[in-house]
């Protein structure tokens, strides 16, 4: 059973525009939702992480944007750029707890010039 | 910031033959590591967790006897895939818990490992 679902499965963007990558959780106890950016034949690297006690958190050109009630959250990356093109991974865990994260299924995103 | 290194990046290895891979935390004790497989274009799958001193946790479906997890030192936990065979092969990540988190969440991945089995 898939805990994190994350849509779409790639995407195309245009230098510039914005990225949207969406992701739906279904277990309330998750608190603690990274975003991780992954090259080929590379190990996956955090990107940006939200709790839920906050609806919205930047970090330069990544935001991302938390619904509580509706169990879902997005990365927006603005001003997208050709080295953003990656494999992208949302994730929720129980943090506090230390157990393990359960990963969306990935978005490949391509930044065309 | 923690970093967690893997090694080896890539191996290849003969049906039959067994093969460690090793994840070591450079500048933090890792009191938690977890193991996961990824085929290609999917995502991370967790294969087991792993606390240090005591025996691994695997999750349902993988064999624990084919891969043997040992994490015996708070810097070093490795995974050994047993007679190994080309349906093994994957990439394989480790991802530790810092002992003591000073950054968001407190987990750090390691860089994979390829294994090819042939």
């Amino acid at each position: 059973q898939q805990q994190v679902k994350q849509s779409p499965q790639s995407l195309i963007v245009q230098k510039g525009g914005i990225s949207i990558i969406n992701c739906a959780y279904e277990n309330t106890a998750f608190d603690y939702f990274p975003w991780y950016q992954q090259f080929p034949g590379k190990g996956p690297a955090l990107l940006i992480a939200i709790r839920p006690d906050v609806s919205e958190k930047k970090e330069g050109r990544f935001t991302i944007s938390f619904n509580k009630s509706a169990k879902q959250f997005s990365l927006h990356i603005m001003d997208s750029q050709p080295g953003d093109s990656a494999t992208y991974f949302c994730a929720a865990s129980m943090a506090l707890t230390g157990n393990q994260f359960y990963f969306g299924t990935g978005t490949s995103l391509t930044v065309i010039p | 910031g923690a970093v967690v290194s893997q090694h080896p990046s890539r191996v290849i290895c003969k049906s039959g033959t067994s093969v460690k891979i090793e994840c070591r935390s450079l500048d933090f004790q890792a009191t938690t590591m977890f193991w996961y497989r990824q085929f290609p274009k999917q995502s991370l799958m967790l294969m087991a967790t792993s606390n240090e001193g005591s025996k691994a946790t695997y999750e349902q479906g993988v064999e624990k006897d084919k891969f043997l997890i040992n994490h015996a030192s708070l810097t070093l936990s490795t995974l050994t895939v047993t007679s190994a065979h080309p349906e093994d092969s994957s990439f394989y990540i480790c991802s530790a818990r810092v002992a003591a988190p000073t950054s968001v969440g407190g987990y750090t991945f390691g860089s994979g490992t390829r294994l090819t089995v042939v």
